[in-house]
């Protein structure tokens, strides 16, 4: 199975700071990777999907890139009601994995 | 607009089974693959199974293999997680999401459309 190493586990930032996490997977899975928010007590929210498109409707400061192995998640200035955690998910095979997630706090 | 309403969760005793489902509308229930999601109190999402838009393909997370039985009925618009010898590490919101095509091929990607979950809790 495909392992996704997702980092930082948590961040504290502030608003208008530009927050970043990166998720690893442990063999190329192409663009096949999505990113998820969660805040608590909801189901996730998809955000970015195929690595770097932002799904309709999310606000253009998420932004997401990346190919093979190595995937990057931008929020480009962080906003209280971005208080969440974010997973990636890949999904370039029936098999799907989730990343570890990374919970996003206000500093 | 797309709904998926899980239920069938509750307190359970561990080493007994439970069936959760999961009721669909407002998208053509028949043409796509559906999977079922996991997250235990504190912890992060574990994907647990899918099956196809025909009910012809299942795929499961190892750790829940042998154990857990995606199916669904295309008549009623439903899918179902049959959860068999019950663990503690089995205690999780479940939640259903449905993928972005029929889930026949190689590839299932999920999409925006989650349930709301439902609890399961395995408690002696």
């Amino acid at each position: 199975d495909i392992q996704m190493t997702q980092s930082p586990s948590s961040l504290s930032a502030s608003v208008g700071d530009s927050v970043t996490i990166t998720c690893q997977a442990s063999q190329d899975i192409s663009n096949s990777l999505n990113w998820y928010q969660q805040k608590p007590g909801k189901a996730p929210k998809l955000l970015i999907y195929d690595a770097s498109n932002l799904n309709t409707g999310v606000p253009s400061r998420f932004s997401g890139s990346g190919y093979g192995t190595d995937f990057t998640f931008t929020i480009s200035s962080l906003q209280p009601e971005d208080i969440a955690t974010y997973y990636c998910l890949q999904h370039i095979n029936l098999l799907l994995t989730f990343g570890g997630g990374t919970k996003v706090e206000m500093k | 607009q797309v709904q998926l309403l899980e239920s069938g969760g509750g307190v359970v005793r561990p080493g007994t089974s439970l069936r959760l489902s999961c009721a669909a509308s407002g998208f053509t229930f028949s043409d796509y693959g559906v999977h079922w999601v996991r997250q235990a109190p504190g912890k992060g999402l574990q994907w647990v199974a899918v099956i196809s838009h025909d009910g012809s393909n299942q795929y499961y997370a190892d750790s829940v293999q042998g154990r857990f039985s995606i199916s669904r009925d295309n008549s009623r618009n439903t899918l179902f997680l049959q959860i068999n010898s019950l663990r503690a590490e089995d205690t999780a919101v479940y939640y259903c999401a449905k993928g972005l095509g029929s889930c026949g091929g190689s590839r299932c990607p999920l999409g925006d459309d989650w349930g709301q979950g439902t609890l399961v809790t395995v408690s002696s």
